[in-house]
């Protein structure tokens, strides 16, 4: 059973960049047609799917976040991650990463617990 | 910003039905599966229903999922207590809206 962990700052300044890495145990990122996705959630609103990497390195993004948004994937480490420029408190909200099962039938299986980033001066 | 809309709320009384609409376009639920999520409060979602009506390892048979059209029902049968949570719809959208989006979500509550 693959299991999905997010790690990174709690506490982001506006106009910083947000980082968070996602980490994968009880399976390979690069398995598959898997994608894996970053999922946001602002308190007390829904769900907001912000992008995805397959372990090829290919991406697809939400238009509305993508000119400052880039995830990566690090395989050897079994990773992937979100950068997020020039944020502001609008992306205060918990992060998600998730196992994606890619092109045919788009969807979340894993999640991770979620992680809370607050853009605060 | 959601795509497909939901109703803020459903509720039910034990062992009622309940259904929830999901409203979309023919860029997302009109050409594309349709897929449920369930979350209780401070949890991660869970996957509740996967291409427009089946059902992942260990989901109940109370929940069942349609589609038709541009819209999409997810229906839990026999409701119980341990359902109230928030349902989420979500589908791939092959529109500069997309390319993945979510429902606007729906608050179940069992009186």
């Amino acid at each position: 059973q693959v299991q999905l962990q997010e790690s990174g700052p709690g506490l982001v300044k506006p106009s910083q960049t947000l980082s968070l890495t996602c980490t994968v145990s009880g399976g390979s990122i690069s398995r598959g047609t898997y994608y894996w996705s970053w999922i946001r959630q602002p308190a007390g609103k829904g769900l907001e799917w912000i992008g995805r990497i397959h372990a090829t390195g290919n991406t697809n993004y939400n238009p509305s976040l993508e000119s400052r948004v880039t995830v990566s994937v690090e395989t050897s480490k079994n990773q992937f991650s979100l950068n997020m420029r020039s944020v502001t408190a609008a992306d205060t909200a918990i992060y998600f990463c998730a196992r994606d099962q890619g092109l045919v039938s788009p969807h979340f299986d894993s999640w991770g617990h979620g992680t809370l980033v607050t853009v605060s001066s | 910003q959601s795509v497909l809309t939901q109703p803020p709320s459903a509720s039910g009384t034990p062992g009622q039905r309940v259904t929830i609409s999901c409203s979309g376009s023919s860029s997302n639920i009109g050409g594309n599966y349709v897929y449920w999520y369930q979350q209780f409060p401070g949890t991660a979602p869970k996957l509740l229903i996967y291409e427009n009506n089946q059902r992942p390892s260990g989901v109940p048979d109370r929940f069942s999922g349609s589609k038709s059209g541009t819209s999409a029902s997810l229906a839990i049968s026999g409701l119980r207590s341990e359902d109230e949570a928030d349902y989420y719809c979500a589908a791939w959208d092959d529109s500069l809206s997309g390319p993945y989006v979510f429902g606007t979500g729906t608050k179940v509550t069992v009186l």
